[in-house]
């Protein structure tokens, strides 16, 4: 089945520690963003890509880091830079261009953060 | 600057009831995109409308419809004979042609008792 798959599900970590989300999607969308989801916070945006090998950075990009070397893969790294990194991490997808319905987001089911 | 406010943070009704979720929004753009989102228990965010500022029509869909109104800046969504199936959190979201990814409401959360 087509969608997007987000691992690991749960992942603990020690403050002081770099870890990576993976985010893989086989619907062969060109555009891939990571959110953030904080209780009561809604979902904010940390990283998107338009195309593979160039990404933005969205409204909370400090202590975090993306790569976008193949089409269906987007990880996200949460550096120790990032000050308070408990949280749930969204990754989705979307069309882009001709035929796109504009703003259709694909999710996964998100990868829930804890650091110890 | 794009603003999405979800006043209602927590709402619960009981099995079939009629519920309605406020959405208010703010852009200076004259053309821009309003959704709305679900996200059961599993996590995952599934899209349930989009609409563009051109098109003001209501639109209804089974038991979920939605009330676009340029005048008061407001995309309510309106769940009709509600199911505990509906419990869910509900993201309303903005999407204008000066930014590339969607401004999210803080969503409400919905609970259906039996």
């Amino acid at each position: 089945d087509g969608g997007i798959t987000q691992s690991p599900k749960y992942l603990f970590r020690k403050e002081g520690q770099n870890v990576t989300l993976s985010c893989e999607q086989n619907l062969n969308h060109d555009a891939m963003y990571w959110y953030r989801q904080d209780p009561g916070q809604g979902l904010r945006l940390i990283y998107y890509s338009q195309i593979v090998n160039d990404f933005q950075k969205g409204d909370i990009a400090e202590g975090y880091s993306v790569s976008r070397e193949k089409k269906e893969s987007f990880p996200l790294t949460v550096t120790s830079a990032q000050k308070n990194p408990t949280a749930f991490y969204l990754c989705a997808s979307s069309i882009t261009g001709d035929g796109a319905i504009v703003g259709e987001l694909f999710f996964g089911e998100g990868s829930r953060l804890t650091v110890l | 600057a794009q603003k999405v406010t979800q006043a209602q943070t927590e709402i619960s009704v009981v099995e079939k009831e009629d519920v309605t979720l406020d959405c208010v929004y703010e852009t200076r753009d004259t053309t821009y995109y309003l959704f709305w989102y679900k996200q059961p228990p599993s996590g995952e965010l599934v899209f349930l409308i989009r609409r563009n500022s051109f098109d003001e029509q209501n639109e209804i869909s089974g038991r979920y419809s939605w009330n676009f109104q340029k005048s008061t800046s407001s995309f309510n969504f309106t769940i009709t004979a509600s199911q505990v199936v509906d419990s869910a959190v509900y993201f309303c979201a903005l999407k204008t042609n000066s930014g590339y990814a969607l401004n999210f409401g803080k969503g409400t959360s919905l609970l259906v008792t039996p």
